[in-house]
């Protein structure tokens, strides 16, 4: 069955440092991932779309990479700062089939220090 | 634009008891996906409505079923609630563009329903 495997329930990390956030999947061939951050009690909120043959991309302090090969996305934000604390969740998505149905992972609590 | 709008944002019901959760889209989308996020866990999909009818459907009973308006917003129905349907429920908005849905690429999630079950 299909499986989304997100590194760590938790990640804690110094203000100024960087974040790194692994999305494993398993029985995929995504066309391409998402990632969205979620404040509590809050819905998701969308970050970045990578496609497969993309093997980066970034967008201000974020960056996302993306290894078919590895069945692996990377999730980065540099810099980082106490708003960046949040849950991320991670989404692959195979071809077809409908925009709506998004399979999400556990996602990652990061809390970054002051 | 007041994107995806939901309510209530709160609700408590008994076990038991029937639930009606309601989705207005963003402006622009004909589609409407539910989700059940329980805590700790990531939103799980339970259908998705597009043309007033349920296009797919996730791994939920028949306890749950929907309904999609001509305005595009929608509604979420629990019936016999059990506890553990106490969960936070999203309510995400998209668009359809047929061959090419791949190019249509972020859901729009609403703020949720935080619906507890005692």
């Amino acid at each position: 069955s299909q499986k989304i495997e997100q590194n760590s329930e938790a990640l804690n990390i110094q203000e100024g440092k960087t974040a790194t956030l692994t999305c494993n999947y398993t029985n995929y061939s995504p066309a391409y991932l998402q990632w969205y951050r979620q404040d509590p009690g809050r819905g998701p909120v969308f970050l970045l779309l990578i496609r497969e043959n993309e093997k980066e991309k970034r967008k201000e302090r974020l960056k996302v990479t993306f290894d078919t090969t590895l069945k692996q996305s990377l999730f980065h934000i540099t810099a980082s700062q106490p708003a960046d604390s949040a849950t991320y969740l991670c989404a692959p998505r195979n071809y077809g089939g409908s925009q709506g149905n998004l399979i999400f992972g556990k996602g990652t609590k990061l809390s970054v220090k002051p | 634009d007041a994107g995806v709008t939901q309510s209530p944002t709160h609700l408590i019901k008994t076990r038991g008891q029937q639930v009606t959760l309601r989705c207005s889209p963003k402006s622009g989308h004909d589609t409407v996906s539910w989700y059940q996020q329980a805590l700790g866990q990531g939103p799980q999909f339970i259908f998705q409505y597009y043309e007033e009818e349920e296009r797919q459907r996730g791994n939920f009973p028949d306890r749950f079923s929907g309904h999609q308006f001509p305005n595009y917003s929608s509604e979420l129905n629990v019936n016999a609630l059990l506890l553990g349907d106490s969960a936070l429920y999203l309510c995400a908005s998209s668009y359809w563009t047929g061959a090419t849905r791949i190019q249509n690429t972020e859901a729009f999630f609403g703020q949720g329903t935080r619906l507890t079950v005692v």
